[in-house]
């Protein structure tokens, strides 16, 4: 079963314009953890954003913010005034309790054009 | 403050030979991840291991893949014989503690290994 569901492929925004990708995710653990990570083309994974299944409040980290509905299972990454070094791949995945492993999503490619 | 390293970044093997993968960790760090990503799609995890155990390995193929993390030294995923399909390229990840009741534990990633059999 997929555990992490990300549904655009490939998404466009405007610079300077914020966007949304979308993630869902499966888990009947109800301690788990929310990550998303970054992926440009030099190939490195880079760490952006985390959410607790507990957190009250939807992390934020400067233009980044998860958009937590924790009964709908979705974690979306919002970025806010795009930049064009934006372009990249972003990974949804998520880490449970008792599972221990991080599972990732399949990525969307964002493109933000000038 | 180094990350996590791994080597060799570029490593080049024809049909049947050995490919051999390091990985250390970060400082601190007692957990590591290894995953493979193939071109134009996400990772896929392969296993996960601690000093000297391998807690997951799942998602690793039965034959000719194997890993340890020994007491000393770096993480090694080994792949004998290697084939086409296993170009690729492998990332090894590493975090600090259990997530159980310990926050986040962020995954830190090394660069990563390309590998391409001939």
């Amino acid at each position: 079963a997929q555990k992490i569901t990300q549904t655009q492929p490939g998404m466009f925004v405007q610079e300077k314009e914020a966007v949304t990708l979308d993630c869902t995710y499966d888990t009947s653990d109800p301690s788990y953890g929310l990550f998303w990570y970054k992926q440009p083309s030099s190939g490195e994974m880079i760490f952006l954003i985390y959410q607790g299944s507990y957190d009250q409040q939807n992390a934020t980290e400067g233009r980044y913010s998860l958009n937590f509905q924790k009964a709908r299972k979705s974690a979306n990454l919002v970025i806010s005034a795009s930049q064009l070094g934006d372009s990249a791949m972003y990974f949804c995945a998520m880490r449970e309790n008792y599972g221990q492993n991080f599972v990732f999503g399949p990525g969307t490619r964002l493109s933000v054009l000038p | 403050n180094a990350g996590v390293m791994q080597n060799p970044r570029h490593l080049v093997r024809r049909r049947g030979q050995e490919a051999r993968l390091r990985c250390s960790p970060m400082k601190g760090h007692s957990h590591v991840y290894w995953y493979r990503q193939l071109p134009e799609e996400g990772l896929k995890f392969m296993v996960y291991l601690q000093k000297e155990n391998i807690i997951d390995e799942s998602g690793m193929p039965k034959e000719r893949f194997s890993a340890e993390f020994p007491k000393e030294g770096p993480s090694i995923l080994r792949i004998q014989q290697v084939v086409r399909g296993d170009s690729a390229a492998y990332f090894c990840a590493s975090s600090r503690l259990n997530y159980k009741g310990s926050g986040a534990n962020v995954l830190t990633f090394g660069a990563g290994s390309r590998l391409t059999v001939l």
